[in-house]
């Protein structure tokens, strides 16, 4: 079946550095890349998405890169912060049946 | 705008009984629902997708008569956990969208079932 493979599962970045997680997918009908911060025992919170049609986007300290040819996107955050850690799921939506494939998620801690 | 709610928040039950679990759009009409379930420090996985009006499609191994989906009203879903066992126990959570308007889906804040 499709599926989402994210890497890395943990990732420890001192504050202030940058922290990038990538994500390949394998559904060729995916055209929506959202980026997911999860807390624990709270719902997923959109931080950012991406649509097929275009290659980069950029928010403040977040930036996502989409690669459709090699089906890669990436998720970058720069000036790190203690309150950017959490869980960060990548998820590929495909575009007839608006279903997301979540990533295995990446557990982010941002040291002080 | 564009809010989920879930109802409840928690909910503890014994084996072999049935829990169900709201989800409703508060300030926009769904025409599709996601259910999906998680386990501790794993992924969300997509339980059941459902259109209002239609029967739920489930995704490859999720039994259709132990997770009831019902979507009777382009705000609420409803999903019955039928006779519940331990191996139930999971955070369980909906998504909303409006479909044919880009693919957000918009999430509630997911329910913690325990079943004893």
């Amino acid at each position: 079946g499709e599926n989402v493979e994210q890497h890395p599962s943990t990732l420890s970045v001192q504050e202030g550095d940058s922290a990038v997680i990538k994500c390949t997918y394998s559904d060729s009908a995916s055209n929506y890349f959202p980026w997911y911060k999860q807390e624990l025992g709270k719902r997923p919170q959109l931080i950012i998405d991406i649509r097929s049609n275009v290659g980069e986007k950029k928010d403040q300290r977040i930036a996502v890169t989409l690669n459709k040819t090699a089906k890669h996107f990436s998720l970058h955050i720069t000036e790190t912060q203690p309150e950017d850690s959490a869980v960060y799921f990548c998820a590929s939506g495909d575009r007839g049946t608006y279903k997301y494939i979540f990533g295995t998620g990446t557990r982010l801690k941002v040291l002080a | 705008g564009a809010v989920v709610s879930q109802h409840p928040s928690r909910v503890i039950c014994k084996s072999g009984t049935s829990v169900k679990i709201e989800c409703r759009s508060l300030d926009f009409q769904a025409t599709t629902m996601f259910w999906y379930r998680q386990f501790p420090k794993q992924s969300l996985m997509l339980m059941a997708t459902s259109n209002e009006g239609s029967k739920a499609t489930y995704e490859q191994g999720v039994e259709k008569d132990k997770f009831l989906i019902n979507h009777a009203s382009l705000t609420l879903s409803t999903l019955t956990v039928t006779s519940a066992h331990p191996e139930d126990s999971s955070f369980y959570i909906c998504s909303a969208m409006i479909r044919d308007r880009y693919n957000e889906q918009f999430f509630g804040p997911g329910t913690r079932l325990t079943v004893l």
